[in-house]
């Protein structure tokens, strides 16, 4: 079964410095996406990174960036040049094929001024 | 671009009415259609998926029920609320069921069943 693990259940970063957060998953299947969202107070979903389990290369969005590590079946969010607007809940979640999204309990970030 | 809605933004029900959470899709065709819940301070709990109208799976057993009278359309009800179904309901739609189709979704319905 799918499973996906955020181990932070909340971080501190210093505005304008660089934090990562972590997320593991889990699956038998060799074809799947990862995928991160951030959650503000007001509630939606916003997407920000995806990567492909056969993509080469880590995936970059701005000042988002995944550290994709396959044998160690990691996907951390390094978010750079933090600030405030960055504070919110962050939720890593997997989709392998024919599949729903799968997704983790999530890490709160907290961008200190 | 694709755009998707839901209404009401927030709503306060009593313990036993029933209800209706709307949601629409606009800019694209026969998308996959999903429905969260999600409890305070809590993790996304999928309740229903359709991958086409009249093609609609439960996740998880409960008082409520799903349909999809239309191709972007997909609304969520319940007979009679219970205090547990209070939470923040989101609606999510993609393109296919493709490992590499991201999710995307609607700002949100918050419950409360008092």
């Amino acid at each position: 079964a799918q499973k996906i693990t955020q181990t932070q259940p909340g971080m501190f970063v210093q505005e304008k410095e660089t934090v990562t957060l972590d997320c593991t998953y889990d699956t038998s299947d060799p074809s799947y996406g990862l995928f991160w969202y951030k959650q503000p107070s007001s509630g939606e979903m916003i997407f920000l990174i995806y990567q492909g389990s056969y993509d080469q290369q880590n995936a970059t969005e701005g000042r988002y960036s995944l550290n994709f590590q396959k044998a160690r079946k990691s996907a951390n969010l390094v978010i750079s040049a933090s600030h405030l607007g960055d504070s919110a809940m962050y939720f890593c979640a997997m989709r392998d094929r024919g599949q729903n999204f799968v997704f983790g309990p999530g890490t709160r970030l907290s961008v200190l001024p | 671009s694709q755009t998707i809605h839901q209404w009401p933004a927030t709503l306060v029900q009593p313990v036993g009415s029933p209800l209706s959470l709307e949601c629409t899709v606009e800019g694209t065709s026969n998308p996959n259609l999903y429905w969260y819940r999600q409890a305070a301070g809590r993790g996304l709990q999928l309740l229903f998926y359709s991958i086409g109208i009249d093609q609609i799976s439960s996740e998880v057993p409960q008082n409520l029920s799903a349909s999809r009278p239309q191709d972007r359309q997909f609304i969520l009800s319940s007979k009679k609320l219970l205090l547990s179904d209070s939470g923040f309901y989101l609606c999510a739609w993609s393109l296919t069921s493709r490992s590499t189709d991201t999710q995307y979704f609607g700002p949100g319905t918050r419950l409360t069943v008092l």
